[in-house]
């Protein structure tokens, strides 16, 4: 099975503070990416990355950044958090060629900027 | 601009009876779509798809149809159990080099009552 490991659960952090959400994969899989989930909104793309060091920004790029050094680790970077960050984190994988729309989603990290 | 709409924000049905749960879309590029399930706490896993060379796609009690000219795709579930219970979304790819990049719509949640 498809295993995606978000690093945290919850985390809770202050307005101004750089936050880190640290994703990895054990699939070997080329296609990596970040969502967020709010009430009402759905499931928003942060960035994705299709190759080590290569991203692309998604729909909701600002106030993010994104960093893959390796091919299972992608991270999500919060540069200077702010309370309208507060969000379900999700972190997804997929492989390439036909099968890449079908994510694998890990657990998700819920952010709470005070 | 919210590509991929779910209008039902939630769902209740009878333990036995047939749920259907529906999604519209907006983008004309858009060539395959995809249903995820969310149970509390974890993240969303695949469920069904449906290319848009097809206009349905039956996986055990899952059934999914598009129509294209309308731009709706809905998802049909016979019979519904209680562990159907979930938050289901709706997604949706240009497919080409789109590396798996997938756009969602808010999310509909179904209530199965025993």
């Amino acid at each position: 099975d498809v295993k995606v490991t978000q690093s945290s659960r919850y985390l809770v952090k202050r307005t101004g503070e750089k936050v880190f959400l640290e994703c990895v994969q054990d699939m070997d899989h080329e296609n990596m990416f970040w969502y967020r989930q709010d009430p009402g909104l759905g499931l928003r793309l942060i960035y994705f990355s299709y190759d080590v060091k290569m991203k692309e920004k998604g729909d909701i790029p600002e106030g993010y950044s994104v960093s893959r050094e390796k091919k299972e680790r992608f991270s999500l970077i919060l540069e200077s958090a702010s309370t309208n960050q507060t969000s379900m984190y999700l972190c997804a994988s997929s492989g390439s060629g036909t099968t890449n729309e079908k994510l694998f989603f890990g657990s998700g990290t819920q952010l709470s900027v005070l | 601009d919210q590509q991929v709409k779910q209008n039902s924000p939630s769902l209740s049905v009878q333990e036995g009876r047939i749920s259907i749960l529906n999604c519209d879309y907006t983008n004309s590029m858009f060539d395959y779509f995809l249903w995820y399930k969310k149970y509390p706490a974890e993240g969303p896993t695949f469920l069904i798809s449906i290319s848009s060379i097809k206009d349905k796609n039956e996986d055990g009690r899952f059934t999914v149809f598009l129509n294209k000219s309308a731009k709706h795709l809905s998802l049909h579930i016979v019979p519904s159990q209680p562990g159907d219970s979930a938050v289901y979304f709706c997604a949706a790819s240009a497919g080409g080099t789109s590396y798996g990049k997938l756009t969602f719509g808010q999310g509909t949640i179904l209530t199965v009552h025993p």
